[in-house]
């Protein structure tokens, strides 16, 4: 079965300072993966994905993220945060052939101060 | 051209009464996923439907039906309503069902209480 561990609940940071949003997965298969980013009482937004091909991916709103197969890992990163970005964020894992499940993680509050 | 809309937006439901919550797709996509979000937690897998009919289902018991229209609309009934169905429930739409090209794009989904 597939499962995605978020390793962090809450991460605090100053604007204009990095910042990485630590996902893992396990799954016997290969995989798709997704970044969503969802606001305060609204749905859910996708940052980013990937499917095959280049293991690093750009994003919406400057995030990118890597995808580490040898540590089943696909990491959220982006260099210099904005107020704007405080929100929850949600890694997501689904494979070939179960497509429209998508298997979430339990999501990282992303809180950014001035 | 309109994102994924949901109705209602919020609703309040006593414990042993139904709901039905309402769908509808970005024109052209033809396939509908439902998903509940419990406060605190990461999206729950409900159902999906494609062309009509069910491709896939969560780990929910049978309280928990749906269906899709021929327009690809759809609609989620819950049953029998318990506390712990208060949540936001999600419906997201993609172009098919499964594939290399897949993604899925979210409404704002519907708040519900139980009381």
């Amino acid at each position: 079965a597939q499962s995605v561990t978020q390793l962090d609940s809450q991460v605090p940071v100053f604007e204009e300072a990095p910042v990485e949003l630590r996902c893992n997965y396990s799954s016997s298969v290969s995989v798709y993966l997704f970044w969503y980013v969802q606001y305060p009482n609204q749905g859910l937004q996708l940052l980013l994905k990937y499917l095959s091909g280049s293991t690093l991916v750009k994003g919406i709103n400057g995030f990118e993220a890597e995808f580490n197969k040898s540590q089943t890992s696909f990491h959220l990163r982006k260099p210099s945060v904005h107020i704007s970005d405080t929100a929850e964020y949600f890694c997501a894992v689904t494979n070939y052939n179960q497509g429209g499940k998508l298997i979430f993680g339990q999501g990282t509050e992303l809180s950014v101060k001035p | 051209d309109a994102g994924v809309t949901q109705s209602p937006t919020h609703l309040i439901k006593t414990r042993g009464q139904h709901v039905t919550l309402r769908c509808s797709p970005i024109s052209g996509h033809k396939s509908v996923s439902w998903y509940q979000q419990v406060l605190g937690q990461g999206p729950q897998f409900i159902f999906q439907y494609y062309e009509k009919e069910e491709r896939g289902r969560g780990n929910f018991p049978d309280r928990f039906s749906a269906r899709q229209f021929p327009n690809y609309s759809s609609e989620l009934n819950v049953n029998a309503l318990l506390l712990g169905d208060s949540a936001l429930y999600l419906c997201a739409s993609s172009l098919r069902a499964a594939g290399v090209s897949y993604e899925q794009y979210f409404g704002p989904g519907t708040r519900l209480t139980v009381t």
